[in-house]
Order: structure tokens, then sequence, then C-alpha cells
């Protein structure tokens, strides 16, 4: 399928930082969908993008759909202890039909 | 959005021994999906259930090692056959629906092989 490369792998960061993290792709995508996964849990739809440019916000996560259409970020301001978790970005594969690519993930910690 | 209940939540089973793991979505979807997730790794497509014929499988998994049934818009199983320990992971089902603004996922099934 189309690789999704996604960076940082990991970060620690003290409660109230604000986090970014990142997805590009040697292909077009033509939509970018954000997820968080709790342990034990499936993921979870964080937000999703559709449009080249779009800027989308849910409270305090902020997500971008790149003019390039090969990369997208999301931000989270004011981390608290509940953002922990692992964040992965996605995006519907053209060989899979409507199945989702999915990045490696970032794993997110945050003390308090 | 749909609700999905993916069942059994999680299992220790012996080496050679099969599992079949049911979803079960609360309203009827076009597209319903297989992924398997291994320790500490990202989640990969394992196949979509079609409703009412074979599924479709990705590179590297085979009809005979995860034979998939979709009888209905509403349900579907995914059977991982003659396990090994490599084959401890998570499987989660995925499904859309028309109009959804992405994909739903059940919780899970966390399988271990022993």
């Amino acid at each position: 399928g189309q690789q999704l490369n996604q960076s940082p792998q990991s970060m620690f960061i003290q409660e109230g930082e604000d986090v970014s993290m990142n997805c590009t792709s040697s292909s077009i995508f033509n939509t970018w969908l954000w997820y968080k996964q709790d342990p034990g849990e499936g993921p979870v739809l964080l937000i999703a993008l559709y449009k080249a440019g779009e800027l989308t916000s849910n409270g305090r996560l902020t997500a971008q759909f790149g003019i390039t259409r090969k990369d997208s970020f999301l931000n989270i301001s004011a981390s608290i202890p509940s953002d922990v978790g692992i964040y992965f970005c996605a995006g519907p594969s053209s060989n899979s039909g409507y199945a989702l690519n999915f990045g490696k993930g970032t794993s997110l910690l945050v003390t308090p | 959005s749909a609700v999905i209940s993916q069942k059994p939540s999680r299992d220790i089973c012996q080496r050679g021994t099969s599992l079949t793991i049911q979803c079960q979505v609360d309203s009827q979807v076009t597209m319903m999906f297989w992924y398997r997730q291994q320790p500490g790794q990202s989640l990969t497509l394992i196949a979509t259930a079609n409703q009412g014929s074979e599924a479709t499988y990705e590179s590297g998994f085979v009809i005979d090692k995860f034979p998939i049934s979709r009888p209905n818009l509403t349900f579907s199983t995914l059977t991982v056959s003659n396990m090994s320990p490599e084959d401890s992971s998570i499987y989660l089902c995925s499904v859309i629906t028309t109009g959804e603004s992405g994909y739903t996922f059940g919780s899970g099934t966390r399988l271990t092989v022993v």
C-alpha cells in the first residue's frame, strides 16, 4: 500500500506543553485522518481532512491537510495527562479500495 | 457513527487451534475490513469483507489462514486458523458507511497464542 511516514516515533512531554506530529507520503492522498488509540482499545477518529490546505480544529487539537496533498500535521495545545496514547495518521489506500493505510504511530507520554 | 461490538475482547489459545472473532455493527454498513496490529506496531489490513462473496485479501494474507465470512451488511467473522505464537496480535474490524466522516473501529480482540 501507499506508505505513510509519521514522526516523531515517540514524545515525552510535560503537562501544559504543546505537541506537534506529522505525516508525509510519496503519494497524493485525498483524505487525511488522525486517530488516537488508548491501551486495549481500537483507534478513535480525532479529525478528518478532505481538502488540500484545510485546517480543522477539535478542541485543543488542530490538524492541517498539506497543500501538496502529501502531508498533514496534528497539533495538540496545552497537553494534559489524558492525552497519553498512540496517535496515528491514516489515509485511504488507492490499492485496497477504501481501506486505510496507517502511519507507524506517535506514542505520546505526558507527565503531570 | 456506527457502533461496533467485537467479540471476544481477548483470548489465550493453544498453538494449532483456531479462533473465530465476531464483528457486529448496529447499522448496515457498506464496507467492512479486518486489520491486524502486532505488538507495538501499526495497523495492517488483512482483508476487505465482502457481503455475499469471498473476501479480498491483501498481500501476505491468505484465505486458508484467515477465512472471513460476511453473511449480511451488519456482521462478519474472522477466523485465525492453525495458530502459532506469531499470530499473537490485536485483531480489529472496521467499517465505513455512506456519508460517514471517517472509519469506525471495534475495540479489538487481543489474541495470545501459547
